[in-house]
C-alpha cells in the first residue's frame, strides 16, 4: 500500500519559535496533501489542503500566517508553525492523495511548545 | 456542513464478545466511507472503505455496513481480542471526492 512519512515524529520547542513539520509520499506521487490536528480524544480537524505548486486552501479558523503551508512537489508537503504558542501543542497529522483521492495517512508529529 | 457522530464514546468489553460500534452522518451525499483505526500516539490505519454504492464490506473478523438513506453505518468485530484495543475512527469523504469528515471515535478496551 501507499507509504506516507512523517518528520519528526515528536517535537519540543519554545515559545516564540517556528518549527517545521514534513510530510513524504514514499512511493507514489501526492497532487493533493492534507494538514490535520487532533486534540485529545478528539476528532481529527482539518486545517488546510495543498494541491502541488498552488497555495493551500485553509479552513474557516485557521491562520495562514501562522501555519505556513508548502507543496514544493509531488512528494513532499510541509508545514511551519510559526510563533510557537502552548495552545499550539497538539498532534499534527497528514494524509497524501493520489489520481484515485483516496488519501493515505502519516504517523503523526507530536509538538509539544515549552 | 456535513457532521459525523459516533456512538458510543467508549467501550470496555471483555475478550471473545461481539461488538458494534455506530457512525452517524448528517448529509447522506456521500463519496464513500472509510474506518480507521488509530493506536495511542500513532497514525490512522485504514481498516474498510465503503463506497456509496455498496451496502457492506468485510475482511477478517471485521464487517463493515452502510446504510446511506439513513446516514447510519455499523463497525462489526467479531470474536473481540485484547489487540483490538484502539480508538475507531468513522470518516465520510463528500461527494467532491477529496474532503474527509471525521467522528470523533469509539475508544475500544478489550480486557483479557
Amino acid at each position: 500500500g501507499a507509504v506516507v512519512s512523517q518528520h519528526p515524529s515528536r517535537v519540543i520547542c519554545k515559545s516564540g519559535t517556528s518549527v517545521k513539520i514534513e510530510c513524504r509520499s514514499l512511493d507514489f506521487q501526492a497532487t493533493t496533501m492534507f494538514w490535520y490536528r487532533q486534540f485529545p480524544k478528539k476528532s481529527l480537524m482539518l486545517m488546510a489542503t495543498s494541491n502541488e505548486g498552488s497555495k493551500a486552501t485553509y479552513e474557516q479558523g485557521v491562520e495562514k500566517d501562522k501555519f505556513l503551508i508548502n507543496h514544493a512537489s509531488l512528494t513532499l508537503s510541509t508545514l511551519t508553525v510559526t510563533s510557537a504558542h502552548p495552545e499550539d501543542s497538539s498532534f499534527y497529522i497528514c494524509s497524501a492523495a493520489g489520481t484515485n483521492y483516496e488519501q493515505y495517512f502519516g504517523p503523526g508529529t507530536r509538538l509539544t511548545v515549552t | 456542513k456535513q457532521e459525523v457522530t459516533q456512538i458510543p464514546a467508549a467501550l470496555s468489553v471483555p475478550e471473545g464478545e461481539n461488538l458494534v460500534l455506530n457512525c452517524s452522518f448528517t448529509d447522506s451525499a456521500i463519496y464513500n466511507l472509510q474506518w480507521f483505526r488509530q493506536d495511542p500516539g500513532k497514525g490512522l490505519t485504514s481498516l474498510l472503505l465503503i463506497q456509496s454504492s455498496q451496502r457492506e464490506q468485510t475482511s477478517g473478523r471485521l464487517n463493515a455496513s452502510l446504510d446511506k438513506s439513513s446516514g447510519r453505518s455499523t463497525l462489526y468485530i467479531a470474536a473481540s481480542q485484547p489487540g483490538d484495543s484502539a480508538t475507531y475512527l468513522c470518516a465520510v469523504k463528500d461527494t467532491s471526492g477529496s474532503r474527509l469528515t471525521f467522528g470523533e471515535g469509539t475508544q475500544l478496551t478489550v480486557n483479557p
